[in-house]
């Protein structure tokens, strides 16, 4: 059973560029979280999403990110006019309804 | 406000030795605690949860302790090995608000001397 999977593994675009970070969640879940986590730092919560809905983006920065889970498909978080602070390591999770998490092995950008 | 935090930054042990971690919370409403393990370039890799009507779970090696009265949940590790070696988080969840939310602390690294 394969775990999560996220693609990129290290994504590098320059200012203004835009980022598409990619999460395959578990077989069987149905939820998926996005974390951020800067160096040195505990993961900060970010987006949670099912299946073509989103559920709490309570941790989304207002501008430039998005997020989508789609009926088909991987989940997709979105960074538009990626500034040099948007580096970070962003994991994703899955869990069926309210059980465990699960993290994925992140996708590290960087902004040059 | 929401926190999770972690009283110390780095925790040195022999090999052999058990490991304590610790970790405090403040949100009342919090009800289910997870331990993570992340080790360099990797994501967080779950160790063991606890929910709030229990206040000792026992998993391989590991032992969570919940304390609700003072907000502290702690991690023991029984015969720490070098492969032990990683950061260390606890996690908070408010289930029964169903918001899939967790809080994370600021980790503790392990440090393992052969």
């Amino acid at each position: 059973n394969a775990g999560v999977m996220q693609n990129p593994r290290h994504l590098v675009r320059r200012r203004g560029q835009e980022a598409r970070l990619r999460c395959s969640p578990m077989k069987g879940h149905s939820h998926v979280y996005w974390y951020r986590q800067l160096p040195e730092e505990g993961l900060k919560f970010m987006v949670y999403l099912q299946k073509e809905n989103i559920i709490d983006e309570s941790g989304m920065p207002k501008e430039r990110f998005s997020a989508e889970f789609p009926k088909e498909g991987p989940s997709i978080l979105r960074i538009q006019q990626v500034v040099r602070g948007d580096s970070a390591a962003y994991f994703c999770a899955s869990s069926p309804p309210t059980k465990t998490q699960y993290f994925g092995p992140g996708t590290r950008l960087l902004v040059l | 406000g929401e926190s999770v935090g972690l009283h110390l930054p780095t925790l040195s042990v022999q090999e052999g030795d058990n490991s304590i971690i610790n970790c405090a919370y403040s949100n009342s409403a919090s009800d289910y605690f997870i331990w993570y393990k992340q080790e360099s370039g990797k994501g967080p890799q779950f160790i063991i949860d606890i929910r709030s009507n229990m206040d000792k779970r026992q998993g391989q090696r590991v032992t969570v302790l919940l304390n609700k009265t003072v907000k502290h949940l702690s991690l023991q590790i029984a015969a720490t090995q070098p492969g032990d070696s990683a950061v260390y988080f606890c996690a908070e969840n408010a289930i029964s608000g169903n918001t899939g939310k967790l809080i994370f602390g600021q980790g503790t690294t392990l440090q393992v001397k052969p």
